[in-house]
This record gives C-alpha cells, structure tokens and sequence, in this order.
C-alpha cells in the first residue's frame, strides 16, 4: 500500500491564481479530510468527507472547495489564491477497522502565494 | 470553546531521560489522538484514547477523564525521539474531526 499520497510537494502561486492539491489513498476509506498547519499554530480542518459524494466544511473553508468523486481521491481547490493562504497542507483518511480510530497523513504540499 | 492547549511547547532532555508531555481540554471530548511530526514534515498517529492507558514500546498514553487532562511519556528517550508531538481532541461526532494544539517540540540530545 502506498497510503496517502499528495501531489505537489512544493508549490509557488501568484496572487490570483488557481490550483488544485491531489490527494489519492489506496486503503479504502471511506474519511478523508484536508487539514493546513501554519507555523506556530495546531493543524486546522478545512474539509472533510465521509465517503464518495459527501463532503463538508470544517473551522476554516473560506476561500477553498473539494468534491469527492471517488473513494479514493480528494482533491482540494484554491480558486484565487492569497497570501493568507499560505501554508502546508496535509491530506488524511481515517482507519476504524477492528475499533480502532487513526488518521493516516499523506506528506505534505507546502504552498507559498507571492 | 473547545480547545486543546499543550505544555510545555518545547522540551530539551538529555537521551536516557524520563519525558513528559501534557495535554488539556475540555468538556465532552469521545477520543483524544497523540501524534508524531518528523523534523521532516510528515505525521504518524501515535495513540487514540478514550480512557485509561496504552502502551507502545517507550511510549505511554495516558487520559484522566474526570480532569480533563492526558499525558505522553517516553521511556529511555533517544535522540530520534527527538520530533513535535501533538495532541488532538474529538469532541464528539461520528465525523472524527479533530482540534489539535500547537504541539510540542522535543529534542534528546545524545
């Protein structure tokens, strides 16, 4: 298994500028979330989702949208990037097979708006 | 407000040491997460608690429900140890979602 997998890992935008951060995990979960950490700061959710088709905001959305067409796949889009935006984004899906409840967290995209 | 507030925020220990990390939250929580960030970026679940203690290797998890209160402890500690640990709480919803602290940074010099 390859686990969660993000692509880019870096990313340079304008301001202005769109772009969408891939996420793809193979285990078959049906959660996924995206979540950005800035420094200094506790990781914030901006998505999530509880299967294929279903999808809904967390503490910080603003200025973001996902969809989710399949189970695997979760991308997440900046339409007009700003500075605010700047950040590292992380990606993961959530394991509760035999009662247990983990989160496993692709690498990283680590995004900088100029 | 929920939150998570962590202590200390950073943490020198010399390698052998006992080490400690804290975590307060509040009210209402179903599940609280302990979590490892590498120097490098990358976040590996540690621990899910709901109650009473677990154990993984040098690693010791423990949650006391009445005062809100969890704790991380690390055995023998090493210099590859050394890493941010967060704490992360579920208060509640079947959607697992998370409000992290701003961790904590440890580092086992050898």
């Amino acid at each position: 298994n390859a686990g969660v997998t993000q692509t880019p890992k870096f990313r340079i935008l304008k301001i202005g500028q769109s772009m969408t951060l891939q996420c793809t995990q193979d285990m078959n979960h049906n959660y996924m979330y995206w979540y950005r950490q800035d420094p200094g700061m506790g990781l914030k959710l901006i998505y999530y989702s509880v299967g294929a088709g279903i999808t809904d905001k967390g503490e910080v959305p603003n200025g973001y949208n996902v969809s989710r067409s399949t189970t695997e796949d979760f991308p997440l889009r900046l339409e007009l990037a700003a500075p605010s935006q700047t950040s590292v984004y992380f990606c993961a899906s959530r394991d509760l097979a035999r009662g247990g409840d983990t989160q496993y967290f692709g690498p990283g995209t680590r995004l900088t708006v100029l | 407000k929920n939150e998570v507030e962590q202590s200390p925020q950073n943490l020198t220990a010399q390698e052998g040491e006992f080490i400690t990390i804290n975590c307060s939250y509040s009210v209402g929580i179903s599940a609280l997460h302990w979590l490892q960030q590498h120097p490098g970026g990358g976040i590996v679940s540690l621990f899910m608690l709901s109650s009473g203690k677990k154990k993984h290797g040098r690693l010791i998890a423990t949650i006391n429900i009445q005062e809100k209160h969890s704790s991380l402890h690390i055995t023998a500690s090493h210099p590859r140890d050394s890493a941010v640990y967060i704490c992360a709480a579920n208060y509640g919803g079947s959607q697992g979602n998370l409000i992290f602290g701003k961790g904590t940074k440890l580092s086992v010099k050898p």
